[in-house]
């Protein structure tokens, strides 16, 4: 079956860079788009960037310096790195899988990072 | 980017008919899709492209809706629909989501 599973340090400390790994199973990143989204406690959803399944990318322009997605299909696996980190960028993150025109139909349980000296 | 504006927050008794707006700031064609998310999970995909249900999702949601607004309907609600719903849209770029709409069962 599809499942997305996020893992990630937990905590950073500010100014450091973040790296997210998402692994897949149950599809191929050749066929599907994965997408990050992110939401800070209490709060709604952020789409963060993602990955096509022909390999091209997209950001969200208001984080697009800072980041970086990219894939390795041998492993199943997308990673998102974040430079630049600050308290406001402590969030649960999920990685998401999405089908042109049919939204996000899987979701991973998602990685709580918490910014912090 | 496109702003997705939703009421905050509904109360309802369950039986009853509920429905939830979602209202965007420039158009999105019918590319709008609707997600539940109950408190400590992940969202859950429900309407895609405006009025397809998802697969596994009850024929008791249902959605409406072009251009620039939307409708998310629950008919009957039931006790375990308490949740919030966003709404979400893939016409312009950047993908934006509604801040949501806390949904409470009386």
């Amino acid at each position: 079956q599809v499942q997305l599973k996020e893992s990630g340090p937990g905590l950073v400390q500010p100014s450091r860079t973040l790296s997210l790994t998402c692994t897949v199973s149950g599809f191929s990143l050749t066929s599907y788009g994965v997408s990050w989204v992110r939401q800070p406690p209490g709060k709604g959803l952020e789409w963060i960037a993602a990955i096509w399944s022909g390999g091209s990318t997209d950001y969200n322009s208001a984080l697009k310096s800072r980041l970086s997605i990219s894939r390795d299909t041998s492993k199943s696996q997308v990673l998102l790195k974040m430079n630049s980190l600050q308290t406001e960028d402590t969030a649960m993150y999920f990685c998401a899988r999405w089908i042109r025109g049919r939204g996000f139909d899987y979701w991973g349980q998602g990685v709580m990072v918490t910014v912090s000296s | 980017d496109t702003v997705l504006t939703q009421s905050p927050a509904l109360a309802v008794s369950p039986g009853e008919r509920v429905s939830i707006s979602c209202r965007a700031s420039e158009g999105v064609n019918s590319y709008m899709h609707w997600y539940q998310q109950k408190p400590g999970q992940q969202p859950k995909l429900l309407i895609y492209k405006a009025s397809n249900l998802a697969s596994g999702v009850p024929a008791r949601f249902s959605g409406s809706g072009s251009g620039t607004d939307f409708t998310l309907t629950i008919d009957p609600v039931e006790a375990d629909d308490t949740a919030t719903y966003f709404c979400q849209q893939s016409w312009n770029d950047p993908f934006t989501f509604g801040s949501g709409t806390k949904l409470e069962i009386k």
